[in-house]
């Protein structure tokens, strides 16, 4: 079966940095996404990552191992509007997203 | 104004009603998708369309069928609601599946009684 697998709930403070893994376990592999979603609204794009290495956009960056089935995605300089959910997902053989559970991030002042 | 909205935001109904979800969007998009979202679990598929005359199921379609009546109208309907059915559902669009980052609409919750 396919599986993607995050921490279910991280907290960190105001102004540090967090690392929120994800571990996945699908039928092929087409590229990692990462999205936000603020609680009540929809997801919202963050990052993508089809090759090994470290994807750095501002503050957030993602980082890709296809051969260890992990990717990362590192807060920096963390805000209180950063909490939110974090969503790791997958595209398979198919084209498909397969999505995790996601992380719950809460930043405490 | 919202590139991606839903219609309704909220619904109640009741066991065995019919109920239709719509998605409408400005993006001038060929994809679109129908996700549900539960408490504890990810996204899940419920269907996805190509583009007008292209529609698939996806991994839970069961209890769910939709209609794209044009490249910027894609609806869900639940035949006969169940209230394991209650969620909060999303409409998505994508431009092509080479990047596929997905365009998430507001989202409507549905409850099922």
């Amino acid at each position: 079966g396919q599986n993607i697998d995050q921490p279910t709930e991280m907290t960190a403070t105001e102004g540090a940095i967090v690392q929120i893994n994800c571990t996945y376990q699908t039928s092929g592999f087409n590229g990692l996404f990462w999205y936000q979603q603020h609680a009540g609204e929809a997801p919202t794009f963050l990052s993508y990552n089809v090759l090994d290495g470290l994807e750095e956009k501002g503050r957030f960056s993602s980082f890709l191992s296809r051969s260890k089935g992990y990717s990362y995605l590192l807060l920096k300089e963390l805000q209180m509007k950063d909490s939110a959910s974090y969503l790791c997902a997958v595209r398979d053989s198919n084209y498909q997203l397969i999505w995790g559970a996601g992380t719950k991030l809460i930043i405490k002042p | 104004d919202a590139d991606v909205t839903q219609t309704p935001r909220n619904r109640i109904t009741k066991t065995g009603k019919r109920i239709m979800l719509e998605c409408s969007q400005t993006k001038g998009h060929d994809r679109m998708y129908w996700y549900r979202q539960d408490p504890g679990l990810g996204l899940r598929l419920i269907y996805y369309s190509f583009d007008v005359k292209d529609i698939n199921k996806g991994e839970i379609s069961d209890g769910y069928s939709v209609s794209r009546q044009a490249q910027a109208k894609f609806s869900l309907s639940l035949e006969s609601a169940i209230p394991n059915q209650t969620a909060l559902y999303f409409c998505a669009t994508s431009v092509s599946a080479d990047y596929n980052e997905q365009f998430f609409g507001p989202g409507t919750r549905l409850t099922v009684l």
